[in-house]
């Protein structure tokens, strides 16, 4: 059973548009969200975080919104970059666990057209 | 550079072989981590070693056996594979204080023929 979703496995956005990567969760015992960026041939590297105490992180280009109660989050990249394109996964720990672990989404390519 | 460091890149093994996967960080970590990454799959968590002590296996196949000798480095032994075991290895390490995230290496592009 997929604890973290991200039901659009591509997503194509023009250059200097908004991008917008979703993600839906279902253990409501995550309260710590992470979204990691992958190049091909390289790990994920961390883009940006959200804890479940603000419903808002906002990083340069990046802002992550969370929306407890649906169980969903969002990442916007305002204005996508040619440079944006890659595999982005999102990623839920739950604290009370004592758990650092992170569960993954299946990630979403996105593909930004100059 | 990630300053996490897996080698090899690329790994192309028989199912009757033995090989090791080599994970190496120096960025002060206390926890490091083996995930899988197959095709249109999520990232799975295989081991988890915490200040070199192993605090979670997912159930993962005995041909898997996972090496903590420090805190800097991670290694995963392999032994008779099978096809399916065909995927991205990934190594990553963190601070147990999670608000830091992971590091990942590049990975080891195994395939098992």
């Amino acid at each position: 059973d997929q604890q973290v979703k991200q039901n659009s496995p591509s997503l194509s956005v023009q250059e200097g548009r908004i991008s917008i990567l979703n993600c839906d969760y279902t253990n409501s015992m995550f309260d710590y969200f992470l979204w990691y960026k992958k190049y091909p041939a390289e790990g994920p590297t961390f883009l940006i975080s959200i804890s479940s105490i603000k419903d808002k992180n906002e990083d340069g280009r990046f802002t992550v919104f969370l929306n407890k109660s649906a169980k969903h989050l969002s990442l916007h990249i305002v204005p996508s970059q040619p440079g944006d394109s890659a595999v982005y996964f999102c990623a839920a720990s739950d604290s009370g666990a004592g758990s650092y672990q992170l569960t993954f989404g299946k990630g979403t390519k996105l593909s930004v057209i100059p | 550079e990630t300053g996490v460091t897996q080698t090899p890149r690329h790994l192309v093994m028989g199912m009757t072989n033995k090989k090791s996967l080599k994970c190496e960080q120096h960025l002060g970590h206390n926890a490091m981590y083996w995930y899988k990454q197959s095709a249109k799959k999520p990232l799975e968590l295989m081991f988890v070693y915490n200040f070199k002590e192993q605090t979670e296996n997912n159930s993962v196949p005995s041909r898997f056996s996972p090496e903590c000798p420090n805190s800097s480095h991670l290694f995963l032994h392999l032994h008779t594979l099978q096809p399916e075991d065909s995927a991205l290895y990934l190594c990553a390490s963190s601070r147990v204080e999670r608000a830091y995230g992971y590091t990942f290496g590049s990975g080891t592009r195994l395939t098992v023929v």
